[in-house]
């Protein structure tokens, strides 16, 4: 069964650093585009950006762009999304999701919440 | 967001219900449509303007005329009622845009 599974909740106060995961299985990990989208509470999807796993490459959104930084490690099937400082403005549900053929998404990731507060 | 859709939709059981998404790119990019149910992660029920993936019934179906595309459910269930989400290409190639989502309400 192909799948994307990520890493759990996580509670955060602002200033500090985080990373969230996601794990594929069941397919070439190596071979598909990954990207990540960000829904605040309440509100719509948003394109973060989308790394390519065999080569690193990397294209971000413009509007996430030196916002975060989305990375993939092919020896762990893994990819990564990662904020240096987060502020409260950065709580939300994040997506992991497999860019299938065309620019279709056919495989999400679980998603994992996260909650930045002091 | 860069795809125009109508906030919200509504129709009875066993209705047919019709949810657009405009612009631009449209008429150069193909669209996908998505379901998503309260607190879930989207699924994939369109691609390519008009495809059905496994598992998706018949009743949904997607059309294309220039700017505008159209996720059409028929024979409406109490189950349909979620968020649709178009999405696309952005002008450059490079980057997904979705719709703001289309919240169906099933009467």
């Amino acid at each position: 069964e192909v799948q994307l599974v990520q890493s759990g909740a996580e509670l955060k106060k602002p200033g500090e650093s985080l990373k969230i995961y996601c794990k594929g299985s069941g397919y070439s990990f190596s071979n598909y585009w990954l990207g990540w989208v960000r829904q605040r509470p309440g509100k719509g999807l948003e394109w973060m950006g989308i790394v390519h796993p065999g080569d690193s490459d990397v294209i971000y959104s413009p509007s996430f762009r030196g916002q975060v930084t989305i990375a993939a490690d092919t020896s762990l099937n893994t990819a990564y999304l990662q904020w240096t400082t987060v502020r409260a403005s950065d709580s939300a549900m994040y997506f992991c999701v497999r860019r299938g053929d065309g620019y279709r998404l056919d495989v999400w990731g679980q998603g994992t919440l996260i909650t930045v507060s002091s | 967001y860069e795809l125009t859709q109508p906030p919200s939709v509504s129709v009875s059981p066993g209705q047919t219900a019709r949810i657009t998404c405009s612009a631009h790119v449209l008429a150069q990019q193909y669209a996908y449509w998505y379901r998503q149910m309260p607190g879930q992660a989207p699924v994939l029920v369109i691609y390519q303007d008009r495809e059905r993936p496994s598992g998706v019934p018949e009743r949904f179906s997607g059309a294309s005329s220039g700017t505008t595309v159209t996720l059409t459910i028929s024979g409406v269930r109490a189950e349909d009622e979620a968020v649709y989400y178009c999405q696309s290409v952005d002008s450059t190639g490079t980057s997904v845009v979705f719709g703001g989502g289309t919240h169906l309400t099933v009467l």
